[in-house]
């Protein structure tokens, strides 16, 4: 069975300081990967997406980077946090069909 | 680009009654429909999808939707909820899988005995 994990399961990071979140999917071969990030009490906004290894798409600027080293590992980053970068961030995988799973998230404050 | 709205914030609802959460959405081709939920402070599940073919679809937990294309809709049905089912219920559409998942603003249903 699949499964997808990420980490760390929650963060709180200084305003200016680099943040690097990942998401890991067990049990699938070449799935395609999502970031996306929800506001508190807010609706979800996709951000990146990949389909193969070393390639990402950027969906929304919010001074954020993506990564897809390996096969099934996804990295989100970024060298300087905002405030604004405050929320829950979800990773997400799907294969020939369109709907996807979603792992159970990470928690990131800035202060 | 597509769009979902659903234009109720919250729901409150007894245990044992019935549960509507409406859902519009906008999209000029035929969208892939979808309805997910979410518990706090998890990530979401997904409840049911629709693609083609019989437009009511059965999804977990004694949910089904209706699509209805004439008046762009994907309204999620229960027919007896359970406390459990409080939550954050979240409609969503995508036109193929590269653009992912277009979200609506989410409706929280809260059940009380």
């Amino acid at each position: 069975a699949q499964t997808i994990h990420q980490w760390p399961v929650a963060e709180i990071k200084a305003v200016g300081s680099p943040l690097s979140l990942g998401c890991t999917i067990k049990g699938k071969s070449s799935p395609n990967l999502y970031w996306y990030w929800q506001a508190t009490g807010g609706t979800l906004q996709q951000l990146f997406y990949s389909i193969t290894v070393g390639q990402v798409e950027s969906v929304v600027q919010l001074n954020l980077s993506a990564s897809r080293p390996k096969d099934d590992q996804f990295i989100l980053s970024t060298e300087k946090l905002l405030l604004s970068h405050s929320g829950f961030y979800l990773c997400a995988w799907s294969l020939e069909g369109v709907e996807q799973y979603f792992g159970p998230g990470t928690r990131l404050t800035v202060l | 680009a597509q769009s979902v709205t659903q234009p109720d914030a919250r729901v409150t609802v007894s245990e044992g009654a019935s549960l509507q959460l409406r859902c519009k959405y906008s999209y000029s081709g035929t969208p892939y429909l979808f309805w997910y939920v979410q518990y706090p402070r998890q990530g979401l599940q997904l409840l049911l999808k629709y693609y083609s073919g019989d437009p009511v679809v059965q999804g977990v937990n004694g949910f089904e939707a209706e699509f209805i294309k004439s008046n762009s809709s994907f309204h999620l049905r229960k027919a007896s909820v359970h406390w459990s089912d409080s939550a954050v219920y979240f409609c969503a559409v995508s036109a193929n899988y590269a653009q992912g998942l277009t979200f609506g603003l989410g409706t929280r249903v809260s059940v009380f005995p």
